[in-house]
């Protein structure tokens, strides 16, 4: 399986924007990029995802590189509710789509 | 509307006994799965549900672990003679069509399983 790298933490200042990265250099040609993102005692919530082009929604953008090597998440302006774990994750391709959750980034929003 | 919900949200049992753990998927979701999530330790997967075809066991950690999915919706996962190492939060997620690598999944609250 393809595996992703993210720094094991981060920290921002509330209506700072924030750039989480997500390096993934053995990705295939066809694996998707997610974004889910787990708050404290719930269970993980999506963000976003892409494939080559990069993504806007309402939560977040999704930057993707060129080579598709690495791709970046983009909280506009961090508030104190996006204090969150953070999770980049490829998809597999095999039949069924389970998510391989790695240990993700914690990221830490002060007012 | 509703999301995936799941019951109970927390159990405390004894170790040696049987617990059974409910997930009730959004409607009209086809795949299923089910997730754990030890203390301090990331998501793992156990079991996925597509459908009518057979489930995608891989992930079950040991034969005292099994899950059910009637009429294409409600899950149960049953631990059988639990032990202290299975206390985890065991979370249940669902996706419209679990076939694509760009199918999202929503996940319950989780069960928090305690074992003494």
């Amino acid at each position: 399986d393809a595996k992703t790298t993210q720094p094991n933490s981060m920290e921002s200042n509330e209506e700072e924007p924030v750039h989480l990265p997500c390096n993934h250099s053995t990705i295939s040609g066809t694996d998707y990029i997610h974004w889910y993102r787990q708050l404290p005692s719930q269970g993980p919530e999506y963000v976003i995802h892409g494939l080559t082009s990069n993504v806007n929604n309402r939560m977040a953008s999704l930057a993707i590189a060129e080579d598709r090597k690495s791709s970046t998440l983009i909280l506009h302006r961090a508030t104190l509710r996006d204090a969150a774990v953070y999770y980049c994750i490829l998809s597999k391709r095999q039949a069924g789509t389970a998510l391989i959750f790695g240990k993700g980034t914690t990221l830490s929003v002060s007012s | 509307g509703a999301g995936v919900s799941q019951s109970p949200s927390n159990k405390v049992t004894e170790k040696g006994k049987d617990v059974e753990l409910r997930c009730d998927p959004i409607s009209g979701h086809t795949a299923l799965y089910w997730y754990r999530q030890s203390l301090g330790q990331g998501l793992e997967f156990l079991i996925y549900f597509q459908g009518n075809s057979a489930p995608d066991k891989s992930g079950l950690p040991s034969d005292r672990f099994s899950a059910e999915r009637t009429g294409g919706s409600v899950s149960t996962l049953t631990i059988q003679r639990t032990q202290q190492e299975d206390s985890a939060v065991y979370l249940c997620a669902s996706s419209l069509a679990g076939t694509s690598a760009s199918d999202t999944q929503y996940f319950g609250p989780g069960t928090r399983l305690t074992v003494l």
